[in-house]
């Protein structure tokens, strides 16, 4: 099973900061690796699909990088609306996986 | 508009069983593969389950491997979990989810509570 491990647990930063957040796999899962934003109450929103790719909707401020094992979502500039919690998931190998979240927090 | 609504989620006791449905619209349910996710209270996601466009491939975590039951009905735009020998640690919302790539629509959730 890929495990993927995120870091830091918890962002504390001010609106209009830029935020980089770190998700690395335990094994290579190419670029098939997505970011996901999860607010309390609400089912995930799709980001960031295959590495790089924003969905539908997503706002230029948010932009996904790497391949292999290593991958990072950046908010250049955030808005209070962004304060959430994070997760990056793999479609590489059976089974899919998540990892355990970044809380994104006001400062 | 891409529409997943699931329902059957409900109070179980250990070992118990319920049925899972959601109800697709918005799209054509036939072409895409289908998934369960679940969420444990305050816990992060855990992918459950995925069923290939016509059935014939099924995969499942390990955890729910010969309990859970993934199937779905694209003569009624529907998706099923069967859940069987339920313990405390399935208790979670599971949603219903549009995978094509990455998970683009998720239903609302159907809150699962396994307690005596």
């Amino acid at each position: 099973e890929v495990v993927l491990t995120q870091s830091p647990a918890t962002l504390s930063l001010s609106p209009g900061e830029r935020a980089t957040l770190s998700c690395r796999a335990s094994q290579s899962v190419s670029s098939y690796l997505a970011w996901y934003q999860q607010k309390p109450g609400q089912a995930p929103r799709l980001l960031i699909y295959d590495a790089s790719n924003r969905a539908t909707g997503i706002p230029a401020s948010f932009s996904g990088s790497g391949s292999g094992t290593d991958f990072t979502l950046t908010i250049s500039s955030l808005e209070p609306e962004d304060f959430a919690v994070y997760y990056c998931q793999q479609r590489s190998n059976w089974p899919y996986t998540f990892g355990q979240g970044t809380k994104l927090e006001i400062k | 508009e891409v529409q997943l609504v699931e329902s059957g989620g409900g109070l179980v006791q250990p070992g118990g069983s319920l049925r899972l449905s959601c109800v697709a619209s918005g799209f054509t349910f036939s072409s895409y593969w289908m998934t369960w996710v679940r969420q444990a209270p305050g816990k992060g996601l855990e992918w459950v389950a995925n069923i290939k466009r016509d059935g014939s491939e099924k995969y499942y975590v390990d955890s729910v491997k010969g309990r859970f039951t993934i199937s779905r009905d694209n003569a009624k735009n529907s998706l099923y979990l069967q859940m069987n020998s339920l313990r405390a640690g399935d208790t979670a919302v599971y949603y219903c989810a549009l995978n094509r790539g990455g998970i683009d629509y998720w239903g609302q959730g159907t809150l699962v509570t396994v307690s005596s």
